[in-house]
């Protein structure tokens, strides 16, 4: 089956810091992928997103570049913010039981302090 | 202009009730879905509806059922609640035929059964 594993957090760094979240993923087709960012009190928003092999999603300053040979889709900004205080979601969607289906890792919870 | 609109926001009922959250978007999307976030922040998909036919149905209790009277709405009935069923339940939807299944997700409702 599908699974995504991503690093476990909280994450806490002070404002301007580099941010590194780790994802990585197990699919038996070619999923596409997604992070996905919850602010606090908030629903789910879609961050980024790759479709095929070595496409790279952009957004607010995160990146995620999607590499099959190593099953990954880390997550990266190079200076953080306060207002990047959230929970970030790692996901992927392939088809399963004839619809697409997303598949979530567990969150990581992201501080940002001043 | 919601996108994808909840009701109610927040849900406090007593065991053995039974409870309903509406769920509607107004994108015109094909499929919608609902999913429960637990305590600890992890999503599991519980159902999703692609015109009116539920598609997908994880494994959960069957004291949960979506209902959808038209394509925009997906409504979860909820009878005999238990205290295991305190979470936050997310609707999102999304357009299928796009492949790529980026799902949009309503603000969220938090049900507290004491």
């Amino acid at each position: 089956g599908n699974s995504v594993t991503q690093m476990e957090g909280p994450v806490t760094l002070s404002e301007e810091a580099f941010l590194t979240i780790n994802c990585t993923y197990t699919a038996t087709g070619y999923p596409s992928l997604f992070w996905y960012v919850q602010y606090p009190g908030e629903g789910l928003q879609l961050l980024l997103k790759a479709t095929k092999a070595d496409d790279k999603g952009s957004n607010k300053g995160f990146e995620a570049t999607y590499r099959k040979e190593t099953t990954s889709f880390h997550l990266e900004k190079g200076s953080v913010q306060v207002s990047d205080s959230a929970v970030y979601f790692c996901a992927l969607s392939d088809m399963g039981a004839g619809s697409y289906q997303l598949t979530f890792g567990k969150g990581t919870k992201l501080s940002v302090i001043p | 202009d919601t996108a994808v609109s909840q009701t109610p926001k927040y849900l406090v009922t007593q065991m053995g009730n039974d409870k309903s959250i509406k769920c509607e978007q107004n994108l015109g999307h094909d499929t919608m879905y609902w999913y429960k976030q637990d305590s600890k922040k992890f999503l599991k998909i519980m159902f999703s509806y692609n015109n009116k036919e539920l598609i997908i149905n994880e494994t959960v209790p069957n004291r949960f059922s979506p209902k959808s009277p038209d394509k925009a709405h997906l409504n979860l009935h909820i009878n005999s609640l238990e205290l295991g069923d305190s979470a936050v339940y997310f609707c999102a939807s999304s357009q299928e035929a796009r492949g790529q299944n980026e799902q949009y997700f309503g603000p969220g409702t938090r049900l507290t059964v004491t």
